[in-house]
């Protein structure tokens, strides 16, 4: 069936550091891809998505690129703040369109 | 403002003590769902709703009920909590049954059975 995996945490980083959180994916035909955050103590929050092969997307400084080949949506920021500590979760749409498919989560955690 | 409020934030009960969270949304979303968090498992489907009085079971329903009378609230009814339903617990909505648009989560329902 269809799933989703990603590295696992916790990732720790200082201010300003370059951040990539792997994400790969199994899949029947060509789904929408999302990265969705976790900020302590609230619910999940849609971070970017991307709905065909090639598509970029990007929010907050953040950017994923669909990649058909690799079947892969890795999260990268060029620089990131204390404020990006989050758990960090890809996901794709079930193939009846029903449920939302989570990776386990990436723990961030970005020090001063 | 657009949300998906869960009430109560934080709830501890007894084994076998009915209780029931309460889900609202005011954006006329179609679909809801209740998904549960859980240390290295991440987050599954416990049942979801394409409209109203239409609802169906995700991948762990087992020991949950849900209904759909009216199109903004889902409430998730645990009838005789166990101690394994201890979780967070989320509600989701989105604006239609179709996969590709985003899901909306409330901030959760942190959940202790004893």
């Amino acid at each position: 069936g269809d799933s989703v995996t990603q590295m696992e945490g916790p990732v720790t980083l200082s201010e300003e550091a370059f951040l990539t959180i792997n994400c790969t994916y199994t899949a029947t035909g060509y789904p929408s891809l999302f990265w969705y955050v976790q900020y302590p103590g609230e619910g999940l929050q849609l971070l970017l998505k991307a709905t065909k092969a090639d598509d970029k997307g990007s929010n907050k400084g953040f950017e994923a690129t669909y990649r058909k080949e690799t079947t892969s949506f890795h999260l990268e920021k060029g620089s990131v703040q204390v404020s990006d500590s989050a758990v960090y979760f890809c996901a794709l749409p079930n193939q009846a369109g029903t449920a939302l498919i989570f990776g386990k989560g990436t723990t961030l955690s970005v020090s001063s | 403002e657009a949300q998906v409020t869960q009430n109560p934030r934080y709830l501890i009960t007894v084994t076998g003590k009915k209780l029931t969270v309460t889900c609202s949304q005011n954006m006329n979303h179609e679909y809801m769902s209740w998904y549960r968090q859980d240390p290295g498992l991440g987050l599954r489907q416990i049942y979801y709703s394409m409209n109203v009085e239409v609802t169906d079971k995700g991948d762990v329903p087992e020991g949950y009920k849900v209904s759909r009378k009216e199109k903004r609230n889902f409430p998730l009814i645990l009838e005789s909590p166990s101690p394994n339903q201890t979780s967070l617990y989320f509600c989701a909505s989105r604006i239609t049954g179709i996969g590709n648009s985003p899901l909306h989560f409330g901030n959760g329902t942190r959940l202790t059975v004893t």
